[in-house]
Parts: C-alpha cells; structure tokens; sequence
C-alpha cells in the first residue's frame, strides 16, 4: 500500500529565506507524486506534480520540488519564502491500484516570518 | 472554469442527528472524491466515484455513512447518526478521467462540529 510521511510537523523560516518542507514516499510501482497547499478555511490547493520526467518540477507561486527515486523523497522548495506563504502543506501519492485514489501525509504547517 | 462547490460551508448538529453535504464537481469530471479530514491530519478518503458508480469505498464507515451520485454529476455525502468523532472537514473533489494524470482540484469543503 502507497503511503507517505512528512516528519516535520512544523517549519519556519524567515521572509526572504530558502524554504524546503519535506516528504517521502513509499509506493510499490512507479511514484505520481502531488504537494497541494490549504489556507484558513480552505480546500486544498494544487501546487505541483511529478509524473514522469524531469527531477525538478516547478508549479504554482514560485515552488519546486525535486524528486529524488533513491531517497523516495519528493521535498518541496522555494528560494525566497514570502510571509504569504504560511499555510499548511500536503503531500499526496497517488495510488497505482484500479482506483487510482490519492494517499496523503498529514501535512507540515509552515511559518514564514516577517 | 467554475470550481468545485460545495454545501453547506458550516454545519453544526447534536450527536445522532443526521446531516447531509452536497458537492457539484468540476463539469465534465467523471470521476468524483469524498474526504475527512480531522484536524491537524491529513484528508482521508471516504468514497470515490466514476461517473455514477462506485470505484472504492473502503474506507467509508457503511454503518453510518452514505454517499449517492445518481446522475453521475452533483453527489451528496449523508451522516447518520452522527458521532462526536464525526466532527471534521468533508472536502470533495473531482478529477477528469480516472486513470489519466490529470489533477483532482478540491471543493472548499463543510466544516461539522457535532456536539
């Protein structure tokens, strides 16, 4: 069974500072690897997805994240953090299985401070 | 593009009373999701749908929880009777083609508060 795991519960970071939230990943065949983003009383946001191709994949308000097969990471980043940036972030695997359902970690709440 | 919409965004009800959600998914989104989500835990899924079928609902407690999608497009999500531990955020989703790459995009979702 696909599952994912963000060991950080907490992060936080200066406005203007790199930021990475981490995650890491177990599936039994090929990884299709989603971050999504929840604000205050908010469904999630889509942010990025990897599905096959290049490591580094770039999506919405300037966040990337690398995928990295030997480590079974997918770490989210972003070079200059903004204040606007503090929310809760997901991670999600999709399942290979006839369901293709999407498995998600319980989320890293990030901090950026002014 | 109209997201997905939820209703109603807030619900508060007693212990063993019911309660329904609705969800209209993104148009043209066969394929349909329910989640929990507790707080400070990630969402959970209930029940996913494809068009008007059930895919997987393994995860839904049968015994209190039902969820029906009859034209295959607007779903809702009933609770009955509601438990203490029924108190989270239903979010629902949608997705074009199952199986395919594309994304889910989520609903705001309903907050329930059972006291």
């Amino acid at each position: 069974a696909q599952s994912v795991a963000q060991p950080e519960d907490q992060v936080k970071v200066a406005e203007g500072n790199p930021l990475t939230v981490k995650c890491t990943y177990s599936v039994s065949g090929n990884p299709y690897l989603f971050w999504y983003v929840q604000y205050p009383n908010r469904g999630l946001q889509f942010l990025l997805k990897y599905i096959t191709g290049d490591n580094l994949v770039k999506g919405s308000y300037g966040f990337e994240a690398e995928f990295n097969k030997s480590q079974t990471s997918f770490h989210l980043k972003k070079p200059s953090a903004l204040v606007s940036d503090s929310a809760l972030y997901f991670c999600a695997v999709r399942d290979s299985g006839y369901g293709q359902n999407f498995v998600f970690g319980p989320g890293t709440r990030l901090s950026v401070l002014p | 593009e109209a997201g997905v919409a939820q209703s109603p965004r807030y619900k508060i009800i007693e212990k063993r009373q019911s309660v329904a959600f609705w969800c209209n998914p993104i148009s043209g989104h066969a394929t349909l999701y329910w989640y929990q989500q507790i707080l400070g835990q990630g969402p959970k899924l209930l029940i996913q749908f494809q068009n008007n079928g059930v895919v997987d609902d393994s995860q839904l407690p049968k015994d209190r929880f039902s969820a029906e999608r009859l034209k295959g497009v607007d779903s809702t999500l009933k609770i009955q009777p509601a438990k203490l531990e029924d108190s989270a955020v239903y979010l629902c989703a949608s997705r074009a083609i199952a199986g395919s790459t594309d994304t889910q995009y989520f609903g705001p979702g309903t907050r329930l508060t059972v006291l």
